[in-house]
């Protein structure tokens, strides 16, 4: 399958912002999402873009797409406590792929006051 | 508000169980995917399906098997459970898009964390 790769740990002070970036290598993947996973919880959707779209703003949360460099990031504004998590970038491969995503390992935020 | 509900949050089990783990959704979603979550490895996809009675491998489905008699229902077995299938398991479901859409978000239950001893 394609890879997803995302750096496992990142730790930022509260009120900072945060960026967490994402490499994929599938050119054909269609939509790409950010799921956000709190402390023995199941996977939540954060927010998502369109594979023809650059930028895609919603409130907090910015998602940057560059499809040359097939590099997709997730900036959270003024992070809070709260933003603790573990954050998965998953890509959607295209009409073929029965709805399948391809997830990254995550990446481990940390909030510190 | 969508739903998908797994049966159990913690199960312990002895090696050599057959052990179930239950999903239920209540969105009419045609796909329906089964997962074990590792530390460091992420979100690994054991086996999907994409409509009643059909079912497809994912990457690591050894050892696994599965059963969806019914739309809103998928279960996953162990047919004999071993050491190194503890993990988190997450069930989730999705529509398959169309209409010229391909937004396939996936819904996710809360996890089974399942132990074997």
């Amino acid at each position: 399958g394609e890879d997803v790769e995302q750096s496992l740990f990142l730790s930022v002070r509260e009120g900072d912002s945060s960026v967490i970036n994402c490499t994929y290598t599938d050119s054909s993947s269609t939509y790409l999402y950010w799921y956000k996973q709190e402390p023995g919880a199941g996977l939540q959707l954060l927010t998502y873009i369109f594979s023809n779209m650059d930028m895609k703003q919603d409130q907090r949360l910015t998602v940057l797409l560059n499809k040359k460099d097939k590099h997709l990031s997730l900036r959270i504004a003024d992070t809070q406590t709260g933003d603790s998590a573990i954050y998965f970038c998953a890509e959607s491969p295209g009409p073929d792929s029965w709805g399948k995503l391809q997830f990254g390992a995550g990446t481990q935020v940390v909030v510190t006051p | 508000d969508v739903k998908v509900t797994q049966s159990s949050r913690y199960l312990v089990k002895r090696t050599g169980e057959k052990v179930f783990l239950e999903c239920v959704q209540d969105m009419d979603h045609e796909n329906m995917f089964w997962y074990r979550q590792d530390p460091g490895l992420g979100l690994r996809l054991i086996y999907f399906s994409y409509d009643v009675k059909m079912k497809e491998k994912g990457d690591i489905p050894e050892g696994y098997s599965v059963s969806r008699e019914k739309k809103e229902r998928f279960s996953l077995i162990l047919e004999s459970a071993s050491t190194n299938q503890t993990s988190m398991y997450l069930c989730a479901s999705s529509d398959p898009g169309g209409g010229g859409s391909w937004n396939t978000e996936a819904f996710f239950g809360q996890g089974t964390r399942l132990t074997v001893v």
